[in-house]
């Protein structure tokens, strides 16, 4: 079985200035990453997923995330953000084989103020 | 760009009483799933369908829950007998293959009085 740590309930950040949201996972077998963005009253939108190759993955929206095995982490990370980033940013692991069950993380509401 | 679409996309329902959710997957797609999200909790599987049957589900789906894929296009969760804690967002998803990520749809927040 899988689970997702999201350190971080809240974000509240800036205009213009970086950001970066954590994801820590834990995991026994081989697996694919995703984030996952949720606007207000929307559903969930896929941001970028890790497969399997470079580390680092470029998503949508200017966002990218790192894949560090060791620390068995993922984190997302935005260089300068917009006021229209404000949303919840959900963290997902699945099994890299079988059927593709996504176990999420409690999700990083990211504030971004003028 | 193609959609899932859920409906309704609000349902109050009072407790006992049978609900059916509503989903379009995306055509082409051969994955579909339910997950929920209790207000303030993880977004949380329920349960995969491919091929016209179950591949996979949790804990949560239990004999309350049925799925079914009625035509080509919809798939649908019933929920027998409502209870409060049944209150959650729903949400429907598809996908291509099994590593080609998920598309979800607006979800259905359905509110067991």
């Amino acid at each position: 079985a899988q689970s997702v740590t999201q350190l971080d309930s809240q974000v509240p950040v800036f205009e213009e200035a970086p950001v970066e949201l954590r994801c820590n996972y834990s995991s026994s077998v081989s697996v694919y990453l995703f984030w996952y963005v949720q606007y207000p009253n929307q559903g969930l939108q896929l941001l970028l997923k890790y497969l399997s190759g470079s580390t680092l993955v470029k998503g949508i929206n200017g966002f990218e995330a790192e894949f560090n095995k060791s620390q068995t982490s993922f984190h997302l990370r935005k260089p300068s953000v917009h006021i229209s980033d404000t949303a919840e940013y959900f963290c997902a692991v699945s099994e890299s084989s079988g059927y593709s069950t996504l176990t999420f993380g409690k999700g990083t509401m990211l504030l971004v103020s003028p | 760009e193609p959609e899932v679409t859920q409906t309704p996309s609000h349902q109050v329902t009072q407790m006992g009483q049978e609900v059916i959710l509503r989903c379009v997957p995306i055509s082409n797609h051969l994955y579909f799933y339910w997950y929920r999200q209790i207000l303030g909790q993880k977004v949380e599987f329920l349960v995969s369908f491919y091929n016209n049957e179950i591949s996979e589900k949790s804990e949560i789906f239990d004999d309350q829950f049925s799925v079914e894929r009625p035509d080509g296009s919809n798939f649908t969760l019933k929920i027998r007998s409502t209870k409060l804690e049944d209150s959650a967002m729903y949400f429907c998803a598809s996908s291509e293959g099994r590593d080609s990520g998920y598309t979800f749809g607006s979800g259905t927040r359905l509110t067991v009085v």
